[in-house]
């Protein structure tokens, strides 16, 4: 079965940072594009960027560029959104998504990550 | 950056309704369209990609047409499990964006 499985909440302060962490299992990540995505709280699905593991290459939404990272580890076939500075805002549920291509059709659980003084 | 703009913003209909949602983008996109179906407290599902074409599995009262700037999505007869939020997903150039959403609700 064709899985990703997300690291678990995060509780950060602002100005701090976060990585979630995406493992793929059934599938090996180098053949396929991750997105992330988030969703804040009552609001709809933001796309926040995506990086094609096989090569490193990224694209970041403008949005967060200059705060986000992308990343691969392809030894443990796992994938890893860092976002920095973190500000209120950035509280929401962040997803993970395997591009098929031209769709994302496996997704995370989610990770909530909570940014509160 | 394209924007995708989705109407309505929320929808209530009855079961057995035939349901539109339209999204609208603010440049060509050909066919790089998909539409997503988000249940309460669930994770996004992959519904229509190509504008058009239905995901294996998705059933057939799902449907999608439209290309360049204007899309629709419709449900044939609306089920009482189709409420959910669903959302367009332009992904002809980057960044990436999504529509804000449609959130449909059962009379």
């Amino acid at each position: 079965q064709e899985l990703l499985v997300q690291s678990g909440a995060e509780v950060k302060k602002p100005g701090a940072s976060v990585t979630v962490s995406c493992k793929a299992s059934g599938f090996t990540v180098t053949d396929y594009h991750f997105h992330w995505v988030r969703q804040a709280p009552g609001h709809g699905l933001e796309w926040m960027g995506w990086i094609n593991p096989d090569s490193g290459d990224t694209n970041y939404a403008p949005k967060i560029q200059g705060r986000v990272t992308m990343t691969t580890d392809t030894s443990i076939n796992t994938v890893y959104m860092e976002l920095n500075r973190l500000k209120s805002d950035d509280t929401a549920v962040y997803y993970c998504a395997r591009d098929r291509p031209r769709g994302m059709d496996v997704w995370g659980q989610g990770t909530m990550v909570t940014v509160s003084s | 950056d394209i924007q995708m703009t989705q109407s309505p913003s929320s929808l209530s209909a009855s079961v057995g309704d035939r349901v539109t949602i339209t999204c609208q983008a603010s440049q060509d996109i050909s066919n790089s369209l998909n539409w997503y179906q988000q249940k309460p407290g669930k994770v996004p599902e992959l519904l229509i990609y190509d504008a058009s074409t239905l995901e294996t599995g998705v059933p057939s009262r799902f449907s999608g047409s439209g290309s360049g700037t204007d899309f629709t999505f419709t449900i044939s007869r609306l089920q009482p499990e189709d409420i959910a939020t669903y959302y367009c997903h332009q992904y002809d150039d980057l960044p990436f964006t999504f529509g804000q959403g449609t959130k449909l609700e059962i009379k």
